[in-house]
């Protein structure tokens, strides 16, 4: 039972372009949502993170969406460029603990 | 910057033999968790820690112990290796509680259980 999904397994955008990369979810408590970029051979990195009393938090290209009425949030890359190239986890956090709880994520791949 | 160590990079066992992942950092971190990535199904938590003395099970637990003896390690061990324990896991430590807190992940260890 996946209480972070992230449906589209790939995305593959024109350099230059929006990214749009989606994740759903189904435990309305949870308080903060994240997303963690990942190359191969490497540890995920920390991107961006969003808390559940806003709609909107913005990082220089990188911007996530929230939309709590339908336990969806997005992220945004403009404009996408051949580095960002990996594969991205949507993650939400649950309690003081430190844990994550990830979806499958998606691989993006910027095209020259 | 150390950051977090995660040793070894690559092994294979046998079905059967057991091992220790190993994992340290040099960070100070109370919270530090394991995490296997399967394809098609993300990371997935294995255990974690909210400090030394204290673990917790995650999602997957089955066939994997922990025990944090100190805040820098927390190994990870599999007493009797199985084919579905075969996957890449990543060690992962955190500052603090704030739920926003970004963690910090290792390289990941490639593991192969034949």
């Amino acid at each position: 039972d996946q209480q972070v999904k992230q449906n589209s397994p790939s995305l593959s955008v024109q350099e230059g372009r929006i990214s749009i990369l989606n994740c759903d979810y189904t435990n309305s408590m949870f308080d903060y949502f994240l997303w963690y970029k990942k190359y191969p051979a490497e540890g995920p990195t920390f991107l961006i993170s969003i808390s559940s009393i806003k709609d909107k938090n913005e990082d220089g290209r990188f911007t996530v969406f929230l939309n709590k009425s339908a336990k969806h949030l997005s992220l945004h890359i403009v404009p996408s460029q051949p580095g960002d190239s990996a594969v991205y986890f949507c993650a939400e956090s649950t309690g003081n603990t430190g844990k994550l709880i990830f979806g499958q994520g998606t691989t993006l791949q910027v095209k020259p | 910057n150390a950051g977090v160590t995660q040793t070894p990079k690559f092994q294979v066992l046998k079905t059967g033999q057991s091992m220790t992942l190993q994992c340290a950092q040099d960070m100070n971190h109370e919270y530090m968790s394991w995490y296997r990535q399967d394809p098609g199904m993300g990371l997935r938590l294995i255990h974690y820690s909210v400090g030394a003395g204290i673990t917790d099970q995650g999602e997957v637990p089955n066939g994997y112990n922990v025990s944090r003896s100190t805040t820098e390690d927390f190994p990870l061990r599999l007493l009797s290796a199985a084919p579905s324990q075969t996957s890449v896991y990543f060690c992962a430590s955190t500052k603090d509680r704030g739920m926003n807190t970004e963690a910090f992940f290792g390289q990941g260890t490639r593991l192969t259980v034949v």
